[in-house]
């Protein structure tokens, strides 16, 4: 079993909808979730990021992580074509080393 | 502007040649990754370095090579001992906990 479960995908969903991406985790020793964005044959770039449980809310982004499930979440709200990407979910201990889920790749259809 | 640097975009290997992708960045991070990213499979961490003169082996070093003899620069080889190096290379650096950035990328094909 991986320490990081993701869906691959691919999802499709219209533009102005709603987005949810997930990822779950088996080592309860993770404390720092982030969410990576990544264009085709571009460089992963940091959109979110989560110290622990609770929400945090960008603009038209919001992380959720509950650690308790072990579960993690990014959601997108009124989605754009512009948000089509892959988008990979991250964890770490502490110790700079990250775990990343497969990544999602999602497409905003206009 | 502050970042990290990965070159060549385009690189074509042949048979039995080892081949060299250069990672270089201006972050003053003082650790700095290599993963290989391949459809369906995620990130998979090759090797690391904490410190120069130092690394470490990934979850799969086997086939590649590292050296970390300045603090900006962590180049990557892949030898001939790689049966299957066709993928995406990404380097990485982090520093003191801080957010991990990501290079833009190396695309390596094997002719």
């Amino acid at each position: 079993q991986k320490e990081v479960e993701q869906d691959p995908g691919p999802l499709s969903v219209p533009e102005g909808a709603i987005v949810s991406l997930n990822c779950t985790y088996s080592n309860s020793a993770f404390q720092y979730f982030m969410w990576y964005r990544q264009y085709s044959r571009k460089g992963p770039e940091l959109l979110m990021y989560t110290y622990s449980s609770g929400n945090k809310e960008d603009g038209r982004f919001t992380a959720q992580v509950d650690k308790s499930s072990k579960y993690i979440s990014l959601f997108i709200r009124d989605s754009q074509p512009s948000d089509s990407a892959t988008y990979l979910c991250a964890m770490s201990r502490g110790n700079e080393k990250l775990t990343f889920g497969t990544g999602t790749r999602l497409t905003i259809i206009p | 502007d502050g970042g990290i640097t990965q070159s060549p975009k385009y690189l074509f290997r042949k048979e039995g040649q080892n081949v060299t992708l250069s990672c270089e960045q201006n972050l003053n991070h003082d650790a700095m990754y290599w993963y290989r990213q391949d459809p369906g499979q995620g990130l998979r961490l090759i090797y690391y370095s904490q410190i120069v003169n130092d690394f470490q082996k990934g979850d799969i070093a086997e086939g590649y090579s590292v050296s970390r003899e300045k603090k900006e620069s962590f180049p990557l080889t892949v030898t001939s001992a790689q049966k299957n190096p066709t993928a995406f290379y990404l380097c990485a650096s982090t520093s003191n906990r801080e957010f991990m950035f990501f290079g833009p990328g190396t695309r390596l094909t094997v002719l």
